[in-house]
């Protein structure tokens, strides 16, 4: 199993470009989750899905969107990206009983310049 | 979401036990008690989880007293490569989210 992967790993976009950032999980979670990692500090959470169709916000939603087609996978998209967007941005999917427990991607580096 | 605080430094060395406690006074019912890991450059990784008294796994140990407003994750015996930041996260129980912290940065030494 792969596990949660990520794509890209790395993006450098210009103010105003716009993007898609692919979170892919082959373990058959109900659950995902897209989060932001600023330097030195811990992860906040933009938006997440309980369910094929459904998405929801999280802390900071302002200025993404995300998509939930299929089960496996969870989009998050920049529109008109800014500077304020330069963040490593993790995915993250779990079961929706027993133990709720977060599995990890890698990350995507992005840099608005 | 219940808002955790933890310290934001520890310096260890190898072979000493580290005790990294989070105050969480905030925690309800349903929440979870769980410690996550995270090396530069990866994303968090699972280290142990409890709701209530002890639980220990082969990583770690994590003391949960009975009001539930704290814990202490234990790292027995840490090396060199336990150097991480470790977050402690309180929650799961609202469609399995959790509050991220800054986390404690520890740092061990030879």
């Amino acid at each position: 199993n792969a596990g949660v992967t990520q794509t890209p790993k790395f993006r450098v976009l210009k103010t105003g470009q716009s993007m898609t950032l692919l979170c892919a999980q082959d373990m058959n979670h109900e659950y995902m989750y897209w989060y932001r990692q600023d330097p030195g500090m811990g992860l906040r959470l933009i938006h997440y899905s309980v369910g094929e169709g459904t998405t929801a916000k999280g802390e900071v939603p302002d200025g993404y969107n995300v998509s939930r087609l299929k089960k496996q996978n969870f989009l998050l998209g920049l529109e008109s990206a800014a500077p304020s967007q330069t963040s490593v941005y993790f995915c993250a999917s779990s079961y929706r009983s027993g133990s709720p427990e977060q599995f990890f991607g890698p990350g995507t580096r992005l840099t608005v310049l | 979401l219940a808002k955790t605080t933890q310290p934001i430094s520890m310096d260890s060395y190898e072979g000493q036990e580290v005790n990294i406690t989070c105050s969480h006074n905030n925690i309800a019912t349903n929440d979870y008690i769980t410690w996550y890991q995270q090396f530069p450059s990866q994303g968090p990784r699972f280290i142990i989880q409890g709701y209530k008294t002890k639980v220990t796994n082969e990583v770690a140990s994590l003391f949960i007293p009975a009001d539930r407003k704290s814990s202490t994750l234990s790292l027995p015996r840490v090396s060199l490569s336990d150097t991480a930041v470790y977050y402690c996260l309180v929650g799961g129980g609202d469609f399995n989210k959790f509050y991220f912290g800054s986390g404690t940065k520890l740092n061990v030494k030879p």
